[in-house]
């Protein structure tokens, strides 16, 4: 099993839609979980962390459910600009941070 | 203002001739990162620095070195490139023990002839 595994998609969606994406991780003592936004040909940028509690920004919503090992990303109303990679990124121990392999989200008008 | 910088963003080598790719940061982080992005594929690391400290991942090549004189500054350097390692190379910080995110800087994306 990998230790931070993603759904690679793609999720073809239309304009305004509401997507889902999981990402489970495998080490039960992982501290902390982000949600990073890859353009092609670019760096990742850091979207948002998750929090215990969860935590939303706009039309993002992030979730961590330790019990399953596994955090969400909802993106509500989405845009054309909501195309892109989203990558899961852990970190398990230390500074030791594992990347998912990415969910390609694709938007259509 | 960029606070990771990594410079050259495009780089051409050739075949065996040893390349330098260099990163440096405003941020005064503990740990920096290298990663390897080939397409459609996630960034793999290839080593970090918590200070001085170098953690070198298993799988990595000995093809590949790194060298961090100073907090600011951390360069990787391949030895002998072959086309195989034609990749964009993302360098990374962070603040050392905490639950920060990584900070990336923009890539360099290496080709090989």
């Amino acid at each position: 099993r990998k230790e931070v595994e993603q759904d690679p998609g793609p999720f073809n969606v239309p304009e305004g839609a509401t997507v889902a994406f999981n990402c489970t991780y495998s080490n039960s003592a992982s501290q902390s979980f982000f949600w990073y936004r890859q353009d092609c040909r670019k760096e990742p940028k850091l979207l948002m962390s998750v929090y215990s509690s969860g935590n939303e920004d706009g039309r993002f919503t992030a979730q961590l459910n330790r019990a399953s090992q596994y955090i969400s990303l909802l993106i509500r109303d989405s845009k054309l600009s909501d195309s892109a990679t989203y990558l899961c990124v852990v970190n398990q121990a230390g500074n030791m941070l594992t990347f998912g392999g990415g969910t390609r989200l694709m938007v259509k008008p | 203002d960029a606070m990771v910088i990594q410079n050259p963003r495009y780089q051409v080598t050739q075949f065996g001739k040893p390349v330098t790719l260099s990163c440096s940061q405003t941020l005064n982080h503990n740990v920096m990162y290298w990663y390897q992005q080939k397409s459609s594929q996630a960034p793999k690391l290839l080593f970090h620095y918590y200070d001085k400290d170098f953690n070198n991942e298993a799988d990595t090549p000995d093809n590949f070195q790194s060298r961090r004189p100073n907090t600011s500054f951390c360069f990787l350097d391949i030895r002998s490139p072959g086309l195989g390692d034609a990749a964009m190379y993302l360098c990374a910080t962070r603040p050392g023990g905490s639950n920060q995110p990584q900070h990336f800087g923009d890539g360099t994306r290496l080709s090989i002839l």
